[in-house]
C-alpha cells in the first residue's frame, strides 16, 4: 500500500532559526497538503499542492512539490514560538483509493 | 458557522466492549471520513462516508464499521475492543471526494481501552 515517510521525525531549534520538513510518497500523487496540529488539538489544514514543482508561500512558509509528485517539503524562515506543534504531509493518490495518507509528521519545539 | 463536532470528548472501556462515536460535519461538506491516531503518529484512515455509504476505507478489521445519517452527521463503531484500539479518534468533513479533499477536522474522541 502507500506510504508517505517525513523527515526528521522530531526537531528542537532556537527561535530565529530556520526549519524543514521533508516528505516522500512511495506512489506517485494527485496532490499534497500540509497540515499542523498543535500539542493536544487537531491537525489544521495549511496548504494545497497540485502542480509538479509547485511552490507557494504563506508569510514565513514555504511548500515545494516535486517534480515527479512524488516528495514535497515544508521549509519555516526565522521561527517563532507559535511554530511549535507537529507538521504532517498527507497525499492522495493518482490511482486507486483517494483518501488522504498522512505521513508520521515531524515534530518541531521551538526554544525562545 | 459551526466547524466539526465530536462527541464525546473523552471515553473509557475496558476490553471486549463496543463504543460509539459520533460526528457532525461542518456546515456544507457532506462527506466525513474517520481517523484513529495513536499518541505520536500521524492519523491512520479507517473509512470515508458520502451519500450515507461507506466509499473507501483502510486497512482496518470488520470490527471497525460506520454509518452516516441523511443529514451527514456520522457514527463510528468498534466491537470487541482491545487494548489497542486507545487512540485519539478523529472525524474529518470535507466536500464531494474527487472535487476538493481538503480535511476539515473536529477536536476528536480520546479512547482509552483499559
Amino acid at each position: 500500500g502507500q506510504q508517505v515517510m517525513q523527515i526528521p521525525q522530531y526537531q528542537h531549534v532556537q527561535e530565529g532559526e530556520d526549519f524543514t520538513t521533508y516528505c516522500n510518497s512511495s506512489t506517485t500523487l494527485s496532490n499534497i497538503q500540509w497540515y499542523k496540529q498543535r500539542p493536544g488539538g487537531h491537525p489544521v489544514f495549511l496548504i494545497q499542492l497540485v502542480k509538479s514543482g509547485e511552490v507557494k508561500k504563506q508569510k514565513r512558509l514555504t511548500f515545494q512539490f516535486g517534480e515527479a509528485k512524488k516528495n514535497s517539503s515544508l521549509h519555516i524562515t526565522a521561527t517563532q514560538t507559535t511554530d511549535v506543534g507537529t507538521y504532517f504531509c498527507a497525499g492522495v493518490r493518482t490511482t486507486g483509493r483517494r483518501a488522504l495518507t498522512f505521513g508520521s509528521g515531524t515534530r518541531l519545539q521551538v526554544q525562545p | 458557522d459551526a466547524g466539526v463536532t465530536q462527541s464525546p470528548t473523552h471515553l473509557i472501556k475496558t476490553r471486549g466492549q463496543q463504543v460509539t462515536l459520533r460526528c457532525s460535519p461542518k456546515s456544507g461538506h457532506d462527506t466525513v471520513s474517520w481517523y484513529q491516531q495513536a499518541l505520536g503518529q500521524g492519523p491512520q484512515f479507517i473509512f470515508q462516508y458520502y451519500e450515507e455509504e461507506e466509499r473507501q476505507r483502510g486497512n482496518f478489521p470488520d470490527r471497525f464499521s460506520g454509518h452516516q445519517f441523511p443529514n451527514y452527521s456520522s457514527e463510528l463503531n468498534v466491537n470487541a475492543l482491545l487494548l489497542g484500539d486507545s487512540a485519539l479518534y478523529l472525524c474529518a468533513s470535507s466536500l464531494v471526494p474527487g472535487r476538493d479533499e481538503k480535511l476539515f477536522f473536529g477536536s476528536g474522541t480520546q479512547l482509552s481501552v483499559l
